[in-house]
């Protein structure tokens, strides 16, 4: 059972926004920056998203983050076939004194 | 360029013990925080522990408290997971992850390395 609540699926055509929530505590998202990671299939994690809404460098500008109160949301815009992969949010968890990841969403592209 | 390239899993017994290494180069191992993180077949990530370059700060998830030790060598820019009494649930690939130096976050991730716990 994972601490952060991801819907287990997405899916959009190409061109379309997809939105993905998340869903914390206030030991979690309510008190800690928001970091989100895309998982190709069969390949590693990929940073995507550092404090709430920061793309690192590299990543498209397609991506974008946002935050409110315990809440977290990953949208991608313009969507493409290439973006159909498995996206976990994380937080540090201050009462687990722990880093936390969401229970992971599948984006399928239509 | 920043690599990280684990080795050591395999097939372990329920009960027994296994050591993953991380061994990293391209960046300044020594001034970074690292993490382990773990995927079971098919399931989601899971953080397990974290060490803070000096190894004077280190975290545990509460799943593996108790029989997970992390170590790291600097010399050897080289991070370690040493498991004891393993559990079928402990059954996963295990990732070496580097916090970001300036913000909360995991920028560069290994391949991965399986471990599986089975009689």
């Amino acid at each position: 059972q994972s601490v952060l609540t991801q819907p287990p699926s997405a899916s959009g055509t190409p061109g379309q926004r997809v939105t993905i929530s998340c869903s914390g505590s206030t030991s979690n998202i309510g008190s800690n920056t928001v970091n989100w990671y895309q998982q190709l299939p069969g390949t590693a994690p990929k940073f995507l998203i550092y404090s709430n809404n920061q793309r690192p460098s590299g990543v498209p500008d397609r991506f974008s983050g946002s935050k409110s109160g315990t809440s977290a949301s990953l949208a991608i815009s313009g969507l493409q076939s290439e973006d159909e992969a498995d996206y976990y949010c994380a937080a540090w968890d201050d009462s687990l004194d722990g880093y936390v990841f969401g229970s992971g969403t599948k984006v399928t592209v239509l | 360029e920043v690599q990280l390239v684990e080795s050591g899993g395999g097939l372990v017994k329920p009960g027994g013990s296994l050591r993953v290494s991380c061994a990293t180069s391209g960046f300044t191992f020594n001034t970074y925080t690292m993490n382990w993180v773990r995927q079971a077949p098919g399931k989601g990530l899971e953080w397990v522990s974290s060490i803070d370059n000096s190894g004077n700060f280190i975290h545990y998830a509460d799943s593996v408290k108790g029989r997970f030790t992390i170590s790291r060598d600097n010399a050897k820019n080289s991070l370690y997971l040493h498991m004891n009494n393993l559990r079928a649930e402990d059954t996963a690939v295990y990732y070496c992850a580097r916090d970001h130096i300036a913000v909360a976050g995991l920028d560069y991730w290994g391949q991965g390395t399986l471990v599986t716990v089975s009689s």
